[in-house]
């Protein structure tokens, strides 16, 4: 089993939605929660971290942690075709050996 | 743009040969982490150098390895080349203090091995 959990998707969406992005993990040591969005072709860019439990916001973008059910989401507000792209969610464990791990992402698609 | 520079951008080689891919770190970094992007398997960790030194080290094979010089650029070298080893390589920095949970990744190297 995968320390961190993705559905790969695709997820194709109009317009205008909502995004429900989400990720479980299995390993109590991870602390830090992180979100990248990955275009195809390019490098990883950093969207969103946090490092409790409870809700982020900035602007369309809101991370959410329960670290209780080892379970992280990303939601976009407002879709935009310009947030086609591969969303991958990461986490770091800082206790014992350290890990910076990805999940294998999921390609979004927003439809215009 | 992140900063953060690799090169070269693409690399074809045959199987059995030995390549070494290059990064430069965003000014101020002092973090260096490399990863392997295959379609199958997502981002894979394989190594993370501080300041010079290897810091924490992931699923890295053995015919693969890295450095950190004085000027903070890194290499990572790939030798006895095999098929599976075609993949993109990333390298990413991360800011010094309070902040290693920020990654700025380069453009990849593309790596085809034939």
């Amino acid at each position: 089993q995968k320390e961190v959990e993705q559905d790969p998707g695709p997820l194709s969406v109009p317009e205008g939605a909502i995004v429900s992005l989400n990720c479980t993990y299995s390993n109590s040591a991870f602390q830090y929660f992180m979100w990248y969005r990955q275009y195809s072709r390019k490098g990883p860019e950093l969207l969103m971290y946090t490092y409790s439990s409870g809700n982020k916001e900035d602007g369309r973008f809101t991370a959410q942690v329960d670290k209780s059910s080892k379970y992280i989401s990303l939601f976009i507000r407002d879709s935009q075709p310009s947030d086609s792209a591969t969303y991958l969610c990461a986490m770091i464990a800082t206790s014992g050996t350290y890990k910076y791990i990805f999940g294998t992402g999921t390609r979004l698609k927003v439809l215009a | 743009d992140s900063g953060v520079t690799q090169t070269p951008k693409h690399l074809i080689t045959a199987t059995g040969q030995r390549v070494t891919l290059r990064c430069s770190p965003r000014s101020g970094d002092l973090s260096v982490y490399w990863y392997q992007q295959s379609l199958d398997q997502g981002l894979q960790f394989l190594i993370q150098y501080y300041n010079g030194e290897e810091r924490a080290k992931g699923n890295i094979l053995e015919r693969f390895s890295a450095q950190q010089f004085p000027d903070l650029h890194s290499e990572l070298n790939l030798s006895s080349l095999e098929l599976g080893d075609s993949a993109l390589y990333f390298c990413a920095s991360s800011p010094p203090q309070g902040g290693a949970e920020k990654l700025f990744f380069g453009s990849g190297t593309q790596l085809s091995v034939l």
